[in-house]
């Protein structure tokens, strides 16, 4: 069974420009979660889909958006990068909401923002 | 609102060596617990969880962790370190009820010497 494939796996982008980053969820997993790991701040929650639908947001900024589509597959999306964004963005599936269902990370997209 | 502490930035520990890694949380009402592991250039994965029940639950690789309510504390341990337990580990609450997203520790990076 194939894991969570996050994509790209490294980037770079200039201050200014916007990115897209995209996840793939285990088959069968409806639930996907984003999270922004810096050395900084750790880890932090950015937003959870599920069945197409955003059920739960962190605390960022507006520039920070997300869509998951019918089969699952998510993306998000940061406009007008600053540098403060270069971070590893990490996406977690799971069957449902329920946290007692397990999460399964993916390796993340390393961003950096020059 | 909830929190995760790890006391500890960095423990180094030798090959063979037992190990404990601590972990705090502040939530009012029964949490529920996550240890996992990240390896260099890697997603998350989880090592054990804490719902219910039995305080002392085993994980992966080993591991096991006890869960104390009069402390706030769900130390991780192992009796007996390899060279390739070498990673950082983070502990996580779930914020709210079981569809909230996970709360991280800012995590522990663990050296293990020959």
């Amino acid at each position: 069974k194939a894991g969570v494939t996050q994509t790209p796996r490294y980037l770079i982008k200039t201050r200014g420009q916007q990115v897209t980053l995209s996840c793939s969820p285990i088959s069968g997993h409806r639930s996907v979660s984003w999270y922004q790991q810096t050395p900084g701040q750790g880890l932090q929650f950015l937003f959870e889909y599920f069945s197409e639908t955003q059920r739960n947001k962190g605390n960022f900024p507006g520039r920070f958006s997300g869509r998951q589509f019918s089969n699952s597959r998510s993306e998000m999306n940061v406009s007008t990068l600053e540098l403060g964004d270069s971070a590893l963005y990490l996406c977690a599936s799971s069957l449902d909401r329920d946290v007692r269902t397990e999460a399964f990370f993916g390796q993340g997209t390393r961003l950096t923002v020059v | 609102a909830q929190s995760v502490t790890q006391p500890d930035i960095h423990i180094t520990v030798s090959e063979g060596a037992s190990l404990e890694l601590r972990c705090n949380y502040s939530y009012g009402a029964t949490p529920y617990l996550f240890w996992y592991v990240q390896s260099p250039g890697q997603g998350l994965q989880l090592l054990l969880k804490y719902f219910s029940g039995d305080t002392l639950v085993q994980g992966i690789k080993g591991f096991e962790a006890e869960f104390k309510r009069s402390q706030s504390s769900f130390n991780l341990r192992k009796p007996s370190v390899h060279w390739s337990d070498a990673a950082e580990y983070f502990c996580a609450v779930v914020n709210g009820g079981s569809q909230g997203n996970l709360i991280f520790g800012k995590g522990t990076k663990l050296s293990v010497k020959p």
